[in-house]
């Protein structure tokens, strides 16, 4: 069955600093969307990407989806205390499997000030 | 909009019990879904559903019912509860019309002892 892969599962990092999470599938994806959980919270949709090799922007996260569409990454510039949580992907296989969205293990991200 | 509503939001069983945990959704969502959520495996799909009357097996099924009388509602059934059972499980809705993203109930925790 379909598998997300998603590295590394921890990551700490001093406030200021880089952050990048990746994300591979043992399929091609349909589309694959990107989430964050607070502590103690539930997962919240950021980002949706859809085509081959997209590049999606927010402030300072940027989403990309790769040319073969089973992999992704998300990149945080300048890391500050919110941007603590865990990031997941998740995958769909294919787009009429609604539902279906098969979660990556999630990379757990502490800032420290 | 309350959005999806799951009960109870912490509860605790003795291994063997059986007990319902409710999820509902006012959305008109189509896709809804359960997850369990356990340290360092992520969000584990439990099952999910496409529609009234359809439903469809997840990674971990084993020891979970569901049933999907209504649009609205989408009950996740533990037949007999064991100590392996112990998670953080949310119920989830999407929709092809909101281009498959995925809202989350907050959670509901479940201790077996």
């Amino acid at each position: 069955g379909q598998q997300v892969m998603q590295i590394p599962q921890y990551q700490h990092v001093q406030e200021g600093e880089d952050f990048t999470t990746y994300c591979n599938s043992s399929t091609t994806l349909s589309n694959i969307q990107w989430y964050k959980q607070r502590p103690g919270g539930h997962p919240v949709f950021l980002i949706q990407l859809v085509k081959s090799g997209e590049v999606k922007k927010q402030k300072r996260l940027t989403f990309q989806f790769g040319e073969a569409k089973k992999n992704s990454s998300l990149h945080i510039t300048a890391t500050q205390t919110t941007d603590v949580g865990t990031y997941f992907c998740a995958g769909l296989g294919s787009y009429n499997q609604g539902g279906k969205l098969i979660f990556g293990q999630g990379t757990e991200l502490s800032v420290k000030p | 909009n309350a959005g999806v509503t799951q009960t109870p939001k912490f509860q605790v069983l003795k291994t063997g019990q059986s007990m319902t945990l409710q999820c509902a959704q006012d959305m008109n969502h189509e896709y809804m879904s359960w997850y369990r959520q356990d340290p360092g495996m992520g969000l584990r799909l439990i099952h999910y559903s496409v529609g009234a009357g359809i439903t469809d097996q997840g990674e971990v099924p084993n020891g979970y019912n569901v049933s999907r009388s209504t649009t609205e509602d989408f009950p996740l059934r533990l037949l007999s509860a064991a100590p392996s059972q112990t998670s953080v499980y949310f119920c989830a809705s999407s929709s092809t019309g909101s281009g498959n993203t995925i809202y989350f109930g907050e959670g509901s925790w479940l201790t077996v002892v």
